[in-house]
């Protein structure tokens, strides 16, 4: 069974700062992992996502997230953190078979401090 | 891009009533759609899994009489929530399976409120 442990439901950043969301998974397979985005009242929007090609995912809005399978972990980081980037976000996990279900973590919510 | 479209935003229904959820993938065909509910503050839960053409996979603990999943086609699939009571109250969040390498595009909520 394949889960997910997202360490800090809580984050606080400063305008300018580095963002880093720690994520990790277990899974009998090789895994196909997520970061999502969202915002209050609003569905998710899809940041990165890493499906064995290159172990350094590059996303949207400056993000990018690095596979470690030593580690099993899937950090998500911004390098310098902007007002917009407050929101909840969520890591996941898929085993990859055609149509199989997303398992979130718990998600982490980022508050950034002008 | 891949765009989901999930209707209403936003009911509130009496307590007893049903209501129906929409979930629509607009440019993309979507054999297989998510249905997640999400508490206040919470992770999102899925409930079930829904196949166009054939009956819902519940996941456990969900109540497969009380949340009706319909997928008639390969772009529409409505969650119906029956005979609701308050504590069904919660975000419901649906999502699409494009195929490819493993697009899920997720619609933008259902905030349902029970009185």
């Amino acid at each position: 069974a394949q889960s997910v442990t997202q360490l800090g439901s809580h984050v606080s950043v400063s305008e300018g700062a580095l963002v880093l969301l720690r994520c990790n998974y277990s899974s009998s397979v090789p895994p196909y992992l997520f970061w999502y985005v969202q915002y209050p009242n609003q569905g998710l929007q899809l940041l990165l996502k890493y499906t064995s090609a290159a172990t350094l995912v590059k996303g949207i809005n400056g993000f990018e997230a690095e596979f470690k399978k030593s580690e099993t972990s899937f950090h998500l980081t911004k390098p310098s953190a902007h007002m917009s980037d407050a929101a909840e976000y969520f890591c996941a996990v898929s085993e990859g078979a055609a149509g199989n279900k997303l398992t979130f973590g718990g998600g982490t919510r980022v508050l950034v401090k002008p | 891009g891949a765009v989901v479209s999930q209707h209403p935003s936003r009911v509130i229904c009496k307590s007893g009533t049903s209501v129906k959820i929409e979930c629509r993938s607009l440019d993309f065909q979507a054999t297989t759609m998510f249905w997640y509910r999400q508490f206040p503050k919470q992770s999102l839960m899925l409930m079930a899994t829904s196949n166009e053409g054939s009956k819902a996979t519940y996941e456990q603990g969900v109540e497969k009489d009380k949340f009706l999943i319909n997928h008639a086609s390969l772009t529409l699939s409505t969650l119906t929530v029956t005979s609701a009571h308050p504590e069904d109250s919660s975000f419901y969040i649906c999502s699409a399976r494009q195929g490819g390498v493993y697009g899920y595009t997720f619609g933008s909520g259902t905030r349902l409120t029970v009185v």
